[in-house]
């Protein structure tokens, strides 16, 4: 399967603890994004890297957030000090970029619970 | 700034019926419309896009959408639901250009009903 894929599927943390999520785009795909979906939401845009190059963020994305895509290939998205409000579904999705419309495929995202 | 309403939080709809869910859209210029379709504990999965031409899209599934610029409008339609289309479908809007920073809606939580 040549999907996006995001590891853990899965992450249960105590409040103030650091956690880091990994997300592996399609090959050839340069763009990647982070989005955040909590209950009852729609996925809500966090930011977005053209390679390696992080090129927006949102204001949802506080200090105790980074993300990194060092290669231009996988990111990371770390998020320092855990509170109870950063649980949610984390979801990644790349794009080819150059044209005018690139369709974003998403991976199954990372469920973080923060107790 | 661009934005999606999905006025239906929950449907519920026999197997076999007809299904139309409603979106509206916000936006300063020609979008870049999409329809995705999330099952539980799963990521998002395209079902169609329109960005220009025909304003009916064919999509995935059976599903097809149409695009009202008049009424800032791309509901999403299927003649026969199948039990296997209860999901949440989440209607987006996009930039043509750029990075294409999508927006989406809150999303409508289908049921289906034998």
């Amino acid at each position: 399967d040549t999907g996006v894929s995001q590891n853990p599927r899965h992450k249960i943390t105590k409040r103030g603890q650091n956690v880091t999520f990994r997300c592996d785009p399609i090959s050839e795909h340069n763009r990647l994004y982070w989005y955040r979906q909590t209950l009852g939401q729609g996925p809500e845009f966090l930011t977005y890297f053209q390679n390696e190059a992080q090129l927006e963020k949102s204001r949802l994305l506080s200090d105790r957030f980074s993300a990194e895509r060092p290669k231009g290939s996988f990111s990371t998205l770390e998020i320092q000090r855990t509170e109870q409000g950063d649980s949610a579904m984390y979801l990644c999705a790349s794009s080819l970029g150059g044209g005018q419309v690139n369709e974003q495929y998403f991976g199954p995202g990372t469920r973080l619970t923060v107790t | 700034a661009q934005s999606v309403t999905q006025p239906d939080i929950h449907i519920t709809v026999s197997e076999g019926a007809s299904l139309e869910l409603r979106c509206n859209y916000s936006y300063g210029a020609t979008p870049y419309l999409f329809w995705y379709v999330q099952s539980p504990g799963q990521g998002l999965q395209l079902l169609l896009k329109y960005f220009s031409g025909d304003t009916l899209v064919q999509g995935i599934k059976g599903f097809e959408a149409e695009f009202k610029r008049s009424q800032s409008s791309f509901n999403l339609r299927k003649p026969s639901v199948h039990w296997s289309d209860a999901a949440e479908y989440f209607c987006a809007v996009g930039a043509i250009g750029g990075y294409q920073k999508v927006t989406f809606g809150i999303g409508t939580k289908l049921q289906v009903i034998p």
